[in-house]
């Protein structure tokens, strides 16, 4: 079954704009962590931001925040100030702490573009 | 300091032979995973070691596909009788123990003609 959700396969974003990038999760799990990596051209995945289910706070990384909505399962990506160097794939994923859950899923991705 | 690598950054390959990819995590981060990324996809879980034990195998899609980490640093990945379906990018990934950010090195692309 699915358990991250992109629904967003592209945006476009003006270069200073804010950009969000949607994330809906499932899981029965009430211990997890959500992730956000951004991956250039160049293939590598670059860590951004994370966020824990019992965390209270939205997390924040410079221009990177992560508006969590756990009711809703819900991880959203905000870049404010977009710069042309944001321009990548970003996935969001999950990882389940349960017995023996070391994977982390992945979302299919959303490829962001940034317009000068 | 220095990320994690991955060698070769791309593999060529005929359909039945073996291949083998390798991965030098970030020092002291004794989990290390590999993933598997097809185009236009997500990476899917493969293998996760933690020291020198696969402690997770259950994502490693049949049994051609093996991978070992000896000495609880270096892991390779092997790949048997490779088929044209197994042509993607091979994700290499480590964390510090307790931690749960892993941090990725730039991955092989592997091709099977």
């Amino acid at each position: 079954a699915q358990k991250i959700t992109q629904t967003q396969p592209g945006m476009f974003v003006q270069e200073k704009e804010a950009v969000t990038l949607d994330c809906t999760y499932d899981t029965s799990d009430p211990s997890y962590g959500l992730f956000w990596y951004k991956q250039p051209s160049s293939g590598e995945m670059i860590f951004l931001i994370y966020q824990g289910s019992y965390d209270q706070q939205n997390a924040t990384e410079g221009r990177y925040s992560l508006n969590f909505q756990k009711a809703r399962k819900s991880a959203n990506l905000v870049i404010s100030a977009s710069q042309l160097g944001d321009s990548a794939m970003y996935f969001c994923a999950m990882r389940e702490v349960g017995y023996n859950n070391n994977d982390m899923r992945f979302g299919a991705g959303t490829r962001l573009t940034v317009k000068p | 300091g220095a990320g994690v690598s991955q060698t070769p950054s791309n593999k060529v390959t005929e359909k039945g032979k073996y291949v083998e990819l390798r991965c030098d995590p970030i020092s002291g981060h004794t989990a290390l995973y590999w993933y598997r990324q097809s185009l236009g996809q997500g990476p899917e879980f493969l293998i996760y070691f933690q020291g020198t034990g696969a402690a997770d195998d259950s994502g490693l899609p049949n049994d051609r596909f093996f991978a070992v980490r000896p000495e609880g640093s270096v892991s390779t990945l092997k790949i048997q009788r490779t088929e044209r379906g197994d042509s993607a990018v091979y994700l290499c990934a480590s964390s510090l123990l307790g931690t749960d950010t892993q941090y990725f090195g730039p991955g092989t692309r592997l091709t099977v003609l």
